[in-house]
């Protein structure tokens, strides 16, 4: 399975919404319904942020929302915050028990 | 709260098996809800699912990693281990135990990861 695509870098002004795309195959992205958004502040643990596409675990902001459509699914960001700058990585389910994760997007708040 | 604890060796020479052990606390490691995880993140790279691990002791791997990988569970001590067998350089990593649920669908809990370098 290939890593799925994210773009490197997003940046947004504080208060500003920063949307940070997720692109894979009908294999994985486009097969399911269970795509995960994770953050990682620098030299910290990934952090649950959204899963099964758009669902937010308790305790995270609903500034945080999550979409798919076809192979390629989203991560919004509104209300941009200092504290949101950080590495934001998806990751979905590609069957027969099988993950896959993105390369990873720097999210920038100028 | 359920926590999770990575332990092992920091340094492992090229060719040699890279064992890793992680420590479930404050919940068991014998339920039908979770699969037990193995992710790794080279240095300023991405995270690479490894595999995992049911309660039942079936496992699953990444297909890039599958002939190197074993995943063992021992419920008597509430940990799950990882080996990787021939090690290189490219296999230098901090390497996290995770929680995966059937509730999420997702990693929901994860260790604080432990630094593994390949290196003779």
């Amino acid at each position: 399975q290939s890593a799925l695509t994210q773009p490197p870098s997003a940046s947004g002004s504080p208060g500003q919404s920063v949307t940070i795309s997720c692109t894979g195959t009908s294999s994985d992205v486009g097969g399911y319904n269970y795509v995960s958004w994770y953050q990682q502040h620098p030299g910290k643990v990934p952090k649950l942020m959204i899963y099964e596409v758009n669902k937010r675990p308790s305790g995270v902001p609903d500034r945080f929302s999550g979409s798919k459509s076809g192979n390629t699914a989203s991560l919004t960001v509104s209300g941009l915050q200092a504290e949101d700058e950080a590495d934001y990585y998806c990751s979905s389910y590609v069957g027969s028990n099988n993950w896959v994760f993105g390369g990873g997007t720097k999210l920038t708040v100028l | 709260q359920v926590q999770l604890q990575e332990s092992g060796p920091g340094l492992v020479k090229p060719s040699q098996t890279l064992s890793l052990t992680c420590t479930v606390s404050g919940g068991s490691i014998r339920t039908d809800n979770y699969y037990w995880s193995w992710i790794r993140q080279p240095p300023g790279k991405g995270l690479e699912w490894i595999g995992y691990i049911y309660y039942s002791g079936n496992t699953y791997f990444n297909p890039s990693l599958k002939s190197r990988v074993a995943i063992s569970l021992d419920t008597s001590k509430n940990h799950f281990s990882l080996k990787l067998t021939s090690v290189t350089a490219a296999d230098t990593a901090v390497y996290y135990c995770a929680r995966e649920t059937t509730s999420y669908i997702a990693f929901d809990i994860w260790g604080q990861g432990t630094t593994v370098t390949v290196s003779s």
